[in-house]
């Protein structure tokens, strides 16, 4: 299993401002993954980060916008850049510890508001 | 093709009652297929899961019936208690051409237990 734990856990921030969420794992895992949940939503995909190389980001997500540091194997954060209302969401981080890489397990979300 | 869908988006069941959420996918590369409960607020926990070579797994309360040729998968929540009031996700997961593992959420089923 894997205790995740993530900061902030809320934030309300002023449009065209940054917001860096953190995520610090209690165990070395090789990949880390932040998902975006809009309210009342499923989980979408937007990175995968891998200590050491570039992160991964998925189809519709870009670097400039959602900047990501993985230094070392319990610690990633996400940068939310330049912020507009549409990125009003739930950030979470996510890291599969199992040797199959199967089990997910999540922090608890950053609920961010932009206004 | 690396969608899950669910079925249905909300659902209100009596304490006591049987509570069923069903899913279906169509990339037959899936091999492992989990269900996530998450509490408002909370992250998502892995709360069981299932390989295509069993077509049913029990634990406790909870089981998943798992139809392969049909490609579809369903939870069954037993003796439904006020305290499952939660959302439900399915999710599939399969290892890619490139050898690392991609998790596809479906939709989400937001369930209320009357008391």
């Amino acid at each position: 299993s894997a205790v995740i734990s993530q900061k902030p856990s809320r934030d309300i921030c002023q449009r065209g401002t940054s917001l860096t969420i953190q995520c610090q794992v209690d165990s070395q895992v090789t990949m880390m993954f932040w998902y975006r949940q809009q309210p009342g939503q499923s989980l979408t995909l937007i990175a995968t980060a891998n200590q050491g190389s570039e992160a991964t980001y998925e189809s519709g997500f870009v670097i400039d916008k959602f900047p990501i540091s993985r230094p070392n194997l319990t610690f990633s954060t996400l940068t939310v850049s330049n912020m507009s209302p549409e990125d009003s969401s739930i950030y979470l981080c996510s890291v599969r510890p199992d040797r199959k890489n199967t089990e997910a397990f999540f922090g608890q979300g950053t609920r961010l508001t932009v206004v | 093709q690396q969608q899950v869908k669910q079925s249905p988006q909300s659902l209100i069941v009596q304490k006591g009652g049987i509570s069923i959420i069903n899913c279906a996918y169509e990339n037959t590369a899936f091999d492992y297929f989990p269900w996530y409960q998450q509490f408002p607020g909370k992250g998502p926990a892995l709360l069981i899961a299932i390989r295509p070579d069993v077509s049913e797994k029990k634990e406790g309360r909870f089981t998943i019936s798992f139809n392969k040729s049909a490609k579809q998968f369903s939870l069954h929540i037993m003796d439904s208690q006020p305290g499952d009031s939660a959302t439900y996700f399915c999710a599939a997961s399969y290892l890619n051409s490139g050898s690392a593992r991609q998790l596809t959420f479906g939709s989400g089923t937001q369930l209320t237990v009357l008391p």
